[in-house]
């Protein structure tokens, strides 16, 4: 079974950098391009970030562009996104999310960015 | 690649067919999948490749199209279904999602 599990989230200050986490497992992780798709209160969905098998293609959405880090070891199944220049917009949960097609998708984490 | 849903919202019944649209900015083949959500949940996928149904999801889902635009449709809506409904484009990077269509009673 696909299980993927977020950590990191919290609270972080206008300004600020947060580094969240995603555990996956059940499935060959070094094979599968992995991304992250927040979700803002009350909103809609946006994948701010995908990531290819062995890190050769990056992309993010432009809302995120030049402040957030996506990077993944597959040695240790785990996919992060490094957030920097926090700012009360980036207020969002943070689902990570399996292949182009986002066929599973974790829990999800809350950051929450405030003074 | 912008993704638009119509209608942002919609009411049914139980038992009514229903059909959300979603239109691409450009072609992108029929590379889309339909997502459900319900609050405080993560999305569910219930259909890619534009018309393959997920394992697992019920067959009164449905979906079509091809190039720019695309439809899922909900034959005899039940109780479940009362959610919000995404589409998604996996053509081209950055991945782009439709604005979400709710569906409420």
């Amino acid at each position: 079974e696909v299980q993927l599990l977020e950590s990191g989230g919290g609270l972080a200050q206008p300004g600020g950098s947060l580094r969240v986490s995603c555990a996956a497992s059940g499935f060959t992780f070094g094979s599968n391009v992995m991304s992250w798709v927040r979700q803002a209160p009350g909103k809609g969905l946006e994948c701010v970030s995908s990531i290819t098998s062995r890190s050769g293609g990056i992309f993010y959405a432009d809302s995120v562009q030049g402040r957030f880090i996506i990077s993944r070891d597959n040695s240790k199944k785990t996919v992060y996104l490094q957030m920097n220049s926090l700012r009360a917009e980036d207020t969002a949960v943070y689902y990570c999310a399996k292949d182009t097609t986002f066929e599973s998708w974790g829990q999800g984490t809350l950051v929450i960015v405030s003074s | 690649i912008q993704l638009t849903q119509s209608p942002s919202s919609l009411s049914a019944s139980v038992g009514d067919s229903v059909t959300i649209t979603c239109r691409a900015s450009q072609s992108i083949s029929r590379w889309v999948t339909w997502f459900q959500q319900r609050p405080g949940k993560a999305p569910k996928s219930l259909i890619y490749a534009a018309s393959s149904l997920e394992s697992g999801v019920p067959s009164r889902f449905s979906g079509s199209g091809s190039g720019t635009d695309f439809t899922l449709t909900i034959s005899s809506l039940q109780p479940e279904d009362f959610a919000t409904y995404y589409c998604q484009q996996y053509n081209s990077y950055p991945l782009t999602f439709g604005g979400g269509t709710k569906v409420e009673i």
